[in-house]
């Protein structure tokens, strides 16, 4: 069963734009892409969530290609409370297993 | 209210004990998820339901028993748990009653569960 997977760490400096990508070449076909951010001892917030091309709203952008297999999640500006682990969520198996990525730990500093 | 609440914040039970999970919402939420999640790895999906019904269970052994009593509350009885269930429990609902949905999820804070 093919994993959802992202890259495990990234650093980034405040002010800086960082892209996460999602590797999920078992997407369901209808499925939509949600994208979360996790902190210590707090359940995942949605980010934003989208099926196709570019999706935009006031945190992040999420760009999507037409092969669908892969997604980037867009942080623009990143500042110090954006260290957190990002996730994306699909559905893949056929639609029937909702699956978290494998997490990607982002490290902003000054 | 936009908020999922999960109590108690901690447990710390013995294998033989048994215990339950809450968790509630008052978002007027139609599906609501219960994951497993262990330290440094992603939630991992262990039940769902959709108009209070179970409509998933991944597998998940039976010392772990759902129950939905109404459409606002959720608990998770466990009993006879082993060392290796330590861990987050997370709790979501979301809008939409299809048992896997595309809706955004509303996460609670999670419980965190310690066995001995």
């Amino acid at each position: 069963l093919a994993k959802t997977t992202q890259p495990i760490s990234m650093d980034s400096y405040e002010g800086q734009e960082v892209n996460i990508t999602c590797s999920h070449n078992n997407i369901a076909t209808n499925d939509y892409i949600t994208w979360y951010q996790q902190f210590p001892s707090q359940g995942p917030r949605f980010i934003i969530q989208g099926y196709k091309t570019k999706v935009t709203n006031e945190v992040a952008s999420l760009f999507i290609p037409a092969d669908r297999k892969s997604s980037t999640l867009s942080l623009p500006r990143v500042s110090l409370s954006d260290t957190a682990v990002y996730y994306c969520l699909v559905l893949t198996g056929g639609g029937n297993k909702l699956t978290f990525g494998t997490g990607t730990q982002l490290k902003v500093e000054l | 209210d936009t908020e999922v609440t999960q109590t108690p914040k901690h447990l710390v039970m013995g294998m033989t004990n048994k215990k339950s999970l809450k968790c509630e919402q008052h978002m007027g939420h139609r599906a609501m998820y219960w994951y497993k999640q262990k330290a440094k790895k992603p939630p991992e999906l262990m039940f769902v339901y959709s108009y209070e019904k179970l409509s998933i269970n991944e597998s998940v052994p039976s010392r772990f028993s759902p129950e939905c009593p109404n459409s606002s509350l959720l608990n998770l009885h466990l009993h006879a748990l082993q060392p290796e269930d330590s861990a987050l429990y997370l709790c979501a609902s979301s809008q939409d009653g299809l048992a896997v949905s595309y809706n955004e999820q509303f996460f609670g804070p999670g419980t965190r569960l310690t066995v001995l």
